[in-house]
Order: C-alpha cells, then structure tokens, then sequence
C-alpha cells in the first residue's frame, strides 16, 4: 500500500486531455512539493514536473501539474501515444523523513 | 552529458550475497547525494535510502535499515548497493538516482533487475 495515493489506471483518445490525482497527508503533500515521474517499463523513469509545477528543460508544456492542501494532480493535453506509460507522484514525507511515491498510474491512448 | 549508469541484470539464490553499482558521470559525483529505490514486481517505486559520497553519510529507510548497505567509491565514481543475504523476496529491479535542490530525481539510472530464487 503506497502512501500516496493514485487511481491505477486512466485513458483517453488521442488529442484528448487526461488528469491524474494522487491524494496525500499533512505530513506529505500538504507540507512539501510535489514531483512527477514518466515511466515507460524497461528504462529509467523520467522527471516531468518539480515543485508542483515546474517543468524540465525537454518536457513539453502539454504536461502542467498543481496541488492544492492534500491532493496534486498531472494533467497532459493534447494526448500522443508516445504518452502511454506510467506516471508516479511523490512528495517529501516527515514520518518517513524521505520521499514517498503513489502506487502509479499507468495511462493508455486509446 | 550527466548520466548514472547500473550494472547488468542478477540471478542469485536466497543466502548469496550481491553487490551491484551505479557510476556516475558528467558532473561532480561528490556533490550531489545518490539514492536507491526498489521496484517490486507489479508494484510502484520505494525510497530505500540515500548516499552522500563525499563523506559517506547514509541515510535508511527503516524499511530497508539492516537490510541493505550502501556504500560509495569517489575515486571511480561509483555508488553501490549490496546485501549480505538475500532473500527471495529482494527480487526487484532497483534504481539509482541523483535528487538535485528541490529534492526531485532529476537523473536516474536505467535499473538493475535482481531475481533472487528460493
């Protein structure tokens, strides 16, 4: 049981916007920022948003994250099937005194 | 071109012992701190702790405390995760990866798939 939490699965059609939630605690999300992370199976997962909403150099802008208290979400319009893959958050956690990630969400292009 | 890069796949036997590493390069290995998640099968990805090689601090995951001994050679680089013991239930594919300011994981490894039979 990851101590964040994400649905398992989302999709969409091409062209179309999807969202992803991932529901933390006061000791997590609702007192640090929040990351995403890219991951196809088989290679490096990959960072796509710091500090809520802050993208790398490379992603595209079609991927934009926010958080509000407890909750974040990853939105990514435009949806391309090269955006099949799964999709972590995680945030900072005191009782862990380290990060802690959602279970995943594993989004598919229909 | 800032790059982590693991060693090759293991198959061990529950009782073995197992070193694998993560070398470093493009930047200044003994700035930065290096950390290690676990991917279980069919599951999400773990914090099982963090290296600095500088100096050699450790921090674990209580999770991973006494199980795990991370370790850090900065003359070639390389950041290492070993067991003593392992156990079937090690079988995973475990990544290094380099947290930058904002504690984000901006370089990862590409992983290291370790099968552990009983």
């Amino acid at each position: 049981q990851s101590v964040l939490t994400q649905p398992p699965s989302a999709s969409e059609t091409p062209g179309q916007r999807v969202t992803i939630s991932c529901s933390g605690s006061s000791s997590n999300i609702g007192s640090y920022t929040v990351d995403w992370y890219q991951h196809l199976p088989g290679t490096a997962p990959k960072l796509l948003i710091y500090s809520n909403n802050q993208r790398p150099s490379g992603v595209p802008d079609r991927f934009s994250g926010s958080k509000s208290g407890t909750s974040a979400s990853l939105a990514i319009s435009g949806l391309q099937s090269e955006d099949e893959a799964d999709y972590y958050c995680a945030a900072w956690d005191d009782n862990l005194n380290g990060p802690v990630f959602g279970g995943g969400t594993k989004v598919t292009v229909l | 071109e800032v790059r982590l890069v693991q060693s090759g796949a293991e198959v061990k036997k529950a009782g073995q012992s197992l070193k694998i590493s993560c070398k470093a390069s493009g930047y200044r290995f003994t700035t930065y701190w290096i950390a290690w998640m676990r991917q279980m099968p069919g599951k999400g990805l773990e914090w099982m702790g963090i290296i600095y090689p500088s100096d050699s601090d450790t921090r674990y995951s209580p999770s991973f405390q006494g199980q795990v001994t991370f370790s850090a050679d900065r003359s070639i680089n390389t950041a290492y995760l070993q067991w003593s013991s392992l156990k079937a239930s090690d079988t995973a594919i475990y990544y290094c990866a380099r947290p930058e300011t904002s504690r984000a994981f901006d370089i990862w490894g590409q992983g290291t798939v370790v099968t552990v039979s009983s």
